[in-house]
Order: C-alpha cells, then structure tokens, then sequence
C-alpha cells in the first residue's frame, strides 16, 4: 500500500540533545512537507521540499534542519537551538505537475509526538 | 484576524444527529478547499476538497464553499461514533500557500 511513513511512533529526549525525526514516501510525490501540530495552535509549517536537494524554511523553521537526498525520504532535525520541542510532528506529501500543482491535496503521515525533557 | 478562524469545539452531539462544523477565512485569494479528519495520536487525512462555491456530497459528508462570505462548512449527516475525531479546515491560496485552521473536536454519543 502507499502512503508515508513516519518513525518513531513516539521519541523522548533530552534537552540539548539533537533529534532526527524519519519521513519516507511511497506515493511518488515530489513535494514533502514538516508541520508541528500543538494543542491549540494548529498545523505550523517547519520545512518543505518541491523536489530533491532543494528545500525552503516553512513559518517555524528557526531550531530545525531538513535534508532531501532522495526523493522518497525528508527527515527533520530538531536542535538543541528549538526553544520548545516537545509537539507532535506531522510529515506530508503531494504530486507536484503542471497541471495538478495547485489542486493536489497533502497527504499526511500518522506523525512522531516528540517529548523532551 | 486569523487567516483562518475555526472554534475547536469540543462539540458533543447524540449519534445519529447532523454534525455542523465552519470556518471563516480572510483571505479572498484563497481557491481551494479542504476537509481534513484526525483520529487521536493519527495524522489527517482528507475528508472533502472543493474549489468552487456551492455543495459537493460524498455519502453522509457535504462541504460547502460561500466564497463570498468567506465562510466553508463541512455537515455529516446520521452522525456514527466512529466520526469522533478532530476535523481541520484547510484552503490554499493562488501561490500554493496553505493555511490550516484549528481544528474542531467532535464527539458522537452513543
């Protein structure tokens, strides 16, 4: 089956330690996406990638890193410089063409809840 | 203003009720339109998408798109207790820019 696969479930750190969050597509979708979901505050957009060995900072990507290698696979990095990490990190996918780029909808992965502490 | 405004609820309705949910939004350059479902500790997934004023039904889902009035609306009618979740709106602008809402928790009694 297709779909996004986010690992882990659940991660718990340390403060000051950095953490690397897992994102990997089967769909074939150019796009991938970072939101951080809080109580409250919504869908925040950290990072995102339109295709491979580029990516742009999102609203929030102060504190966060992202690598795109490959076209199936877009970790985060959470640094010790994120002020407030503890959230549950969501990762999202669409296809990108000429004729769909504006009406593709995000396909969302089952997100990691990060804790640290 | 939010660019998006949604009140999160929680709304508590008996089963078989029709649920009624909306957002307002800011932004008149806003076109397409989505209804995103979230089962606890479970990521979104869409529900509706519409790109045009008016209805568009699937099943016991009806969105509803009053560009106008800057205002969308998701009903789900014989409301089930597996439709308890948290529902998100979501429109995306000309530049491909999303914007999310909160999100509304719905619980269906039994």
């Amino acid at each position: 089956d297709g779909g996004i696969t986010q690992s882990p479930k659940y991660l718990f750190r340390k403060e000051g330690q950095n953490v690397t969050l897992s994102c990997e597509q089967n769909l074939n979708h150019d796009a991938m996406y970072w939101y951080r979901q809080d109580p409250g505050q919504g869908l925040r957009l950290i990072y995102y990638s339109q295709i491979v060995n580029d990516f742009q900072k999102g609203d929030i990507a102060e504190g966060y890193s992202v690598s795109r290698e490959k076209k199936e696979s877009f970790p985060l990095t959470v640094t010790s410089a994120q002020k407030n990490p503890t959230a549950f990190y969501l990762c999202a996918s669409k296809q990108v063409t000429q004729t769909s780029s504006y009406n593709s909808p995000l396909h969302f992965g089952n997100g990691t809840r990060l804790t640290v502490t | 203003q939010k660019e998006v405004e949604q009140d999160p609820g929680p709304l508590s309705v008996p089963e078989g009720a029709i649920v009624s949910l909306n957002c307002t939004y800011s932004n008149s350059a806003f076109q397409y339109f989505m209804w995103y479902r979230q089962y606890s500790r479970k990521g979104p997934e869409l529900l509706m998408y519409t790109y045009s004023s008016g209805n568009k039904e699937d099943g016991r889902f009806t969105a509803q798109v009053d560009k106008s009035s800057k205002y969308i609306s998701l009903f789900i009618r014989d409301s089930q207790p597996s439709d308890s979740a948290t529902y998100l709106c979501a429109m995306r602008d000309g530049n491909n820019r999303l914007a999310f809402g909160k999100g509304n928790q719905v619980v269906v009694i039994p």
